[in-house]
C-alpha cells in the first residue's frame, strides 16, 4: 500500500532556531498533502494543504509566516517552523493522497518536536 | 461548522465486544472515517463509510445513519494491542482532496 515517510520523527531544538520536516510520498505522487498539530490529549488540528507548484492553504489562526510551507514535488513537502518557541513543541504529522484516489489518506510517522 | 463528538475515554475486557460512537454536525459531509491512533504513533486507517449501513471487516466493523449524524465502530474479540485512541473524521465533500475534520478522538482501554 501507499507509504508515507517523514522525517525526523522526535527533535528537539533550542527556542528561536527554525526545524525543518520532511514528508514524502513513497512508490506513488501525492499533488496534495496536509500538515497537521497535535497537542497532547487533543484531537489532529489542520494546519495547512500544501499543493504541488502552488502556495499552501493555511487554516484560520495559523501563522504562515511562521510555519513555511515548501511542497516542490510530487513526492516531496516540507514544513518549516521558524522562530520556534516551546508552545510551538508538539507532534507534527503529515498525510498525503495518492493521485487520484479521493480518500484514503495515508498518514506519516509523525515528529515529535520539543523546543527548549 | 464541523462539530464531532465521541467519548473521552472506554475501558473493556479482553476479548468482549466494545462499541465506540461518533456524532456529527457538519455543513457538508460525504463520508465518515474511522483511524486507530497509538501513543505516540500517526493515525492508521481503519475505515470509511459513504452508505448507510454496516461495513465488516475482520475484528472491527464500522457503521453509519446519515439521517441520524451518527457512526459507531464496533471492535470483536477485544485483544489487548486494540488499547488505542480511536478517532472519528468526517469528509465534507465528495471528490478531489477536501479537508478532513477530526474528533477528539476515544481512549480506549483493554484490560485482561
Amino acid at each position: 500500500g501507499a507509504v508515507v515517510s517523514q522525517h525526523p520523527s522526535r527533535v528537539i531544538c533550542k527556542s528561536g532556531t527554525s526545524v525543518k520536516i520532511e514528508c514524502r510520498s513513497l512508490d506513488f505522487q501525492a499533488t496534495t498533502m496536509f500538515w497537521y498539530r497535535q497537542f497532547p490529549k487533543q484531537s489532529l488540528m489542520l494546519m495547512a494543504t500544501s499543493n504541488e507548484g502552488s502556495k499552501a492553504t493555511y487554516e484560520q489562526g495559523v501563522e504562515k509566516d511562521k510555519f513555511l510551507i515548501n511542497h516542490a514535488s510530487l513526492t516531496l513537502s516540507t514544513l518549516t517552523v521558524t522562530s520556534a518557541h516551546p508552545e510551538d513543541s508538539s507532534f507534527y504529522i503529515c498525510s498525503a493522497i495518492m493521485t487520484g484516489q479521493a480518500y484514503g489518506y495515508t498518514f506519516g510517522s509523525g515528529t515529535r518536536l520539543t523546543v527548549v | 461548522g464541523q462539530n464531532i463528538d465521541q467519548p473521552t475515554e472506554m475501558t473493556a475486557t479482553e476479548g468482549a465486544i466494545v462499541q465506540i460512537n461518533c456524532t456529527y454536525q457538519t455543513s457538508g459531509f460525504n463520508g465518515l472515517f474511522w483511524y486507530q491512533q497509538h501513543a505516540g504513533e500517526a493515525p492508521t486507517f481503519l475505515s470509511y463509510n459513504v452508505l448507510d449501513g454496516l461495513e465488516e471487516k475482520g475484528r472491527f466493523s464500522s457503521f453509519l445513519s446519515r439521517s441520524k449524524g451518527y457512526s459507531y465502530l464496533l471492535l470483536k474479540e477485544l485483544q489487548m494491542k486494540d488499547s488505542a485512541s480511536y478517532l472519528c473524521a468526517v469528509s465534507p465533500f465528495s471528490g478531489g482532496y477536501q479537508k478532513v475534520t477530526f474528533g477528539t478522538g476515544t481512549k480506549l482501554q483493554v484490560i485482561p
